[in-house]
């Protein structure tokens, strides 16, 4: 079974408007921790937000925070204010606390392109 | 400019070549990975170096073979691939293994022939 799940495989939004990109992840672990990276075409990975599993409070960094829902395990990201250059794509993740090393469970992705 | 460059950007070799993929990062991270990344499969990590140790081998065919000679480098030599082998191969660093993020490079778009 998949433990990262993004149902999304392509969206298209128009610039400036909000857009929410859609997670599930499943695990039995208490605690773990959420990632959201972008990736441009130029190739890299870029970190963008993260959630442990018991921080109170949802994520936020600048225009982006995570809507970390517990009990649904869902943690989708969403981008305020959409720029065309956030067009990429954007890959959510999961570290389980069972691994000694830094594994990280990665979905498929989502290609996200804003349009002007 | 991400603090970890991968060289180089773009491979194209036969089946019967040698070559390698070469990662550096100036960070002052301890730990750096290597990941594979085909198309529409999630990402798959295939190594893990923690202080020049090998850490993690996930079951990674031995065509391919890493090298960690310090903290800063980090190589993937690879020899009689399979055109499946194929993909965009990224390196990433990190501040011990449990971190909250990680630093990728570019990757290298390896095409195999």
């Amino acid at each position: 079974a998949q433990k990262i799940t993004q149902t999304q495989p392509g969206m298209f939004v128009q610039e400036k408007e909000a857009v929410t990109l859609d997670c599930t992840y499943d695990t039995s672990d208490q605690s773990y921790g959420l990632f959201w990276y972008k990736q441009p075409s130029s190739g890299e990975m870029i970190f963008l937000i993260y959630q442990g599993s018991y921080d109170e409070q949802n994520a936020t960094e600048g225009r982006y925070s995570l809507n970390f829902q517990k009990a649904r395990k869902s943690a989708n990201l969403v981008i305020s204010a959409s720029q065309l250059g956030d067009s990429a794509m954007y890959f959510c993740a999961m570290r389980e606390s069972m691994d000694s090393n830094y594994q990280l469970i990665w979905g498929a992705g989502t290609k996200l392109i804003i349009k002007p | 400019e991400t603090g970890v460059t991968q060289t180089p950007r773009h491979l194209v070799m036969g089946m019967t070549n040698k070559k390698s993929l070469k990662c550096e990062q100036h960070l002052g991270h301890n730990a750096m990975y290597w990941y594979k990344q085909s198309a529409k499969k999630p990402l798959e990590l295939m190594f893990v170096y923690n202080f020049k140790e090998q850490t993690e081998n996930n079951s990674v065919p031995s065509r391919f073979s890493p090298e960690c000679p310090n903290s800063s480098h980090l190589f993937l030599h690879l020899h009689t691939l399979q055109p499946e082998d194929s993909a965009l191969y990224l390196c990433a660093s990190s501040q011990g293994t449990n971190p909250t993020e990680a630093f990728f490079g570019q990757g290298t778009r390896l095409t195999v022939v």
